[in-house]
């Protein structure tokens, strides 16, 4: 079983529409949760942390739930600027802040 | 340009040839990080440095890689006797762990090797 899992997608979507992405994470020691965002053949950049609470960031919000050890991505009002991949990406607790990340779920929002 | 600098961006090379990698670290960074991204996949850790120490392993890196950060600034990927499978993208991050805490996780641009 993979450590971080997504599902690849890809979500085609129309503009303006909400989408929403989940992962699970296997080990119980994470200790802290992000989403970054890839465009095709360039690197990964963070988009959000993820925080127990639940955040949001603009048309972007995130949660977390630790006891089911699953995270979610959700994006309102969504853009053609927003087609990428979002991978999940998951950080042990003392593991020298090495990132595990996931597949990634491939958006494509369309006119 | 300050962000995380990698050389080069591409490079194809014969199988069983010796390939080097270059990472510039941003500045104040003291931790560097080594990741392998393949298509379709996430990307998969690799190595990272604390300073000159490497102090992390994957079992992905076999005994044909070897990584150096000899003066606690840049640092080398090298792979020897390379083969089709070693095609990826290789990502170099750094960051600037103080304390308890680690800063500014920034992933360079990136060198794409394709072994033909």
């Amino acid at each position: 079983r993979k450590e971080v899992e997504q599902d690849p997608g890809p979500f085609n979507v129309p503009e303006g529409a909400t989408v929403a992405f989940n992962c699970t994470y296997s080990n119980s020691a994470s200790q802290s949760f992000f989403w970054y965002r890839q465009d095709c053949r360039k690197e990964p950049k963070l988009l959000m942390s993820v925080y127990s609470s639940g955040n949001e960031d603009g048309r972007f919000t995130a949660q977390l739930n630790r006891a089911s050890q699953y995270i979610s991505l959700l994006i309102r009002d969504s853009k053609l600027s927003d087609s990428a991949t979002y991978l999940c990406v998951v950080n042990e607790r003392g593991g020298g802040n090495k990132l595990t990340f996931g597949t990634g779920t491939q958006l494509k929002v369309e006119l | 340009d300050t962000g995380v600098s990698q050389d080069p961006r591409h490079k194809i090379t014969k199988r069983g040839q010796n390939v080097t990698f270059r990472c510039d670290p941003i500045s104040e960074h003291n931790r560097l990080y080594w990741y392998r991204q393949t298509l379709g996949q996430g990307p998969e850790f690799l190595t990272y440095f604390q300073n000159e120490a490497q102090l992390e392993k994957s079992r992905l890196l076999s005994d044909r890689f070897s990584a150096e950060r000899p003066k606690g600034s840049f640092s080398t990927l090298e792979i020897q006797r390379t083969e089709q499978g070693d095609s990826a993208m290789y990502l170099c991050a750094s960051s600037l762990a103080r304390g308890r805490g680690n800063y500014g996780y920034t992933f360079g641009s990136g060198t794409r090797l394709t072994v033909v």
